[in-house]
């Protein structure tokens, strides 16, 4: 079965830290993802990375970065948190050539004072 | 515009009941998939169900069915014999050919909580 871990599910962080959430997943998917959830907006995607060492934004990036220096890992990092980053973060993977599903990681939940 | 609509934010259902979670969509890309996911308070997402937009079928897992209607661009949940182990949030995501992400970037819709009744 595909399996994708987070490092945390509940993390609390003060305002102004820098903050690393790390995403693995052990199918050797080429495709890796994070979006953000918030009640009554759904998921919206901050970044995805589609190689080792490639990435590109995706409809939210303000805040955020990221880093692929191994093709199993994907690191969503908050430079300087914020109380607005307060929120529900999921990691998603899938294989190049195959569009049926994305596999998705249990999430962290944020919260930063 | 939005381009997933789910419309009902809540919904009850009696358990052994069936239920219909409504979902349209705005695209026009010709080729795009369709996908529902459930989110049980624990928070992960679950794969349900697949719709290709070239399949000639309504896609079927299980309890699970899609009902498909492209000239309406309506992508509906069938949940049949209700559990309640169903109570849980569902989004319904959107994959286009010409999104960014490399084609699998998926947009998804706000929801619907799906409780079920005893």
């Amino acid at each position: 079965d595909v399996k994708v871990t987070q490092s945390s599910r509940y993390l609390v962080k003060r305002t102004g830290e820098k903050v690393f959430l790390e995403c693995v997943q052990d199918m050797d998917h080429e495709n890796m993802f994070w979006y953000r959830q918030d009640p009554g907006l759904g998921l919206r995607l901050i970044y995805f990375s589609y190689d080792v060492k490639m990435k590109e934004k995706g409809d939210i990036p303000e805040g955020y970065s990221v880093s692929r220096e191994k093709k199993e890992r994907f690191s969503l990092i908050l430079e300087s948190a914020s109380t607005n980053q307060t929120s529900m973060y999921l990691c998603a993977s899938i294989r190049t050539g195959t569009y049926n599903e994305q596999f998705f990681g249990p999430g962290t939940r944020l919260t930063v004072l | 515009a939005q381009k997933i609509t789910q419309t009902q934010p809540g919904m009850f259902v009696q358990e052994k009941e069936a239920v219909t979670l409504d979902c349209t969509y705005d695209t026009s890309d010709p080729s795009y998939g369709l996908f529902w996911y459930k989110q049980p308070s624990s928070g992960e997402m679950i794969f349900l169900i697949y719709q290709g937009s070239y399949d000639q079928q309504n896609a079927t897992e299980g309890r699970y069915s899609l009902n498909f209607q492209k000239a309406r661009k309506s992508a509906n949940l069938v949940i049949s014999a209700s559990q309640l182990g169903d109570s849980a949030m569902y989004f319904c995501a959107m994959r286009e050919q010409d999104s960014g992400a490399g084609s699998y970037q998926l947009t998804f819709g706000k929801g619907t909580k799906l409780s079920v009744i005893p």
